[in-house]
């Protein structure tokens, strides 16, 4: 089956610096990254994703980049703001109908 | 915004209890999931959940564990006879359309066994 690793597992970062978040996978067929929020007391949430046909996506200020021949995928966050402070997730969803998740990033943003 | 509900928040049983974790996914949505997160591990798929039946389960989701859609807006998740081992968050989650997309989640429901 897939297997996700991710790196690194807890990050603090000054206000207005940039974050990023590294994930690989194992499974070439895996062809859908999620990435995923999840404050205290909450589920996950959906914060962006990329398909295996795109290299990368961004989304104001947070981007995703893929790259597929190396079996990686990383979450960048800029101008990080208190509010990004979470534990973040990333996945990868093969020809199966499950995702396969990290272990989880804890990301504090100090003001 | 939609939201998939999931009550209770948090169940506190006696091992060897019968637990059910109850779950209301999306309206619109057609493919319906639980995870479970034991306390500072990876996020766990337990089963899959289409067309009123089990696509895809796994290890984990053994003779102890089923679910079921009762009525078109429910998805519960049952444990027979809990274990020490099966306190952790549970997750459930729904999606519209099926690969290449993704969930949402519920807030979860903390299950400790004692």
């Amino acid at each position: 089956g897939e297997n996700v690793e991710q790196h690194p597992s807890t990050l603090s970062v000054q206000e207005g610096d940039s974050a990023v978040i590294k994930c690989t996978y194992s499974d070439s067929a895996s062809n859908y990254f999620p990435w995923y929020k999840q404050e205290l007391g909450k589920g996950p949430q959906l914060i962006i994703d990329i398909r295996s046909n795109v290299g990368e996506k961004k989304d104001q200020r947070i981007a995703v980049t893929l790259n597929k021949t190396a079996k990686h995928f990383s979450l960048h966050i800029t101008e990080t703001q208190p509010e990004d402070s979470a534990v973040y997730f990333c996945a990868a969803e093969n020809t199966g109908n499950q995702f396969y998740f990290g272990t989880g990033t804890s990301l504090t943003v100090i003001p | 915004e939609p939201e998939v509900t999931q009550t209770p928040s948090h169940q506190v049983t006696q091992m060897g209890q019968e637990v059910i974790l109850r779950c209301v996914p999306i309206s619109n949505h057609l493919y319906f999931y639980w995870y479970r997160q034991i306390l500072g591990q990876k996020v766990e798929f337990l089963v899959s959940f289409y067309n009123n039946e089990i696509s895809e389960k796994s290890e984990i989701f053994d003779d102890q564990f089923s679910v079921e859609r009762p009525d078109g807006s429910n998805f519960t998740l049952k444990i027979r006879s809990t274990k020490l081992e099966d306190s952790a968050m549970y997750f459930c989650a729904s999606r519209r359309q099926g690969a290449g997309n993704g969930y949402t989640f519920g807030s979860g429901t903390r299950l400790t066994v004692v």
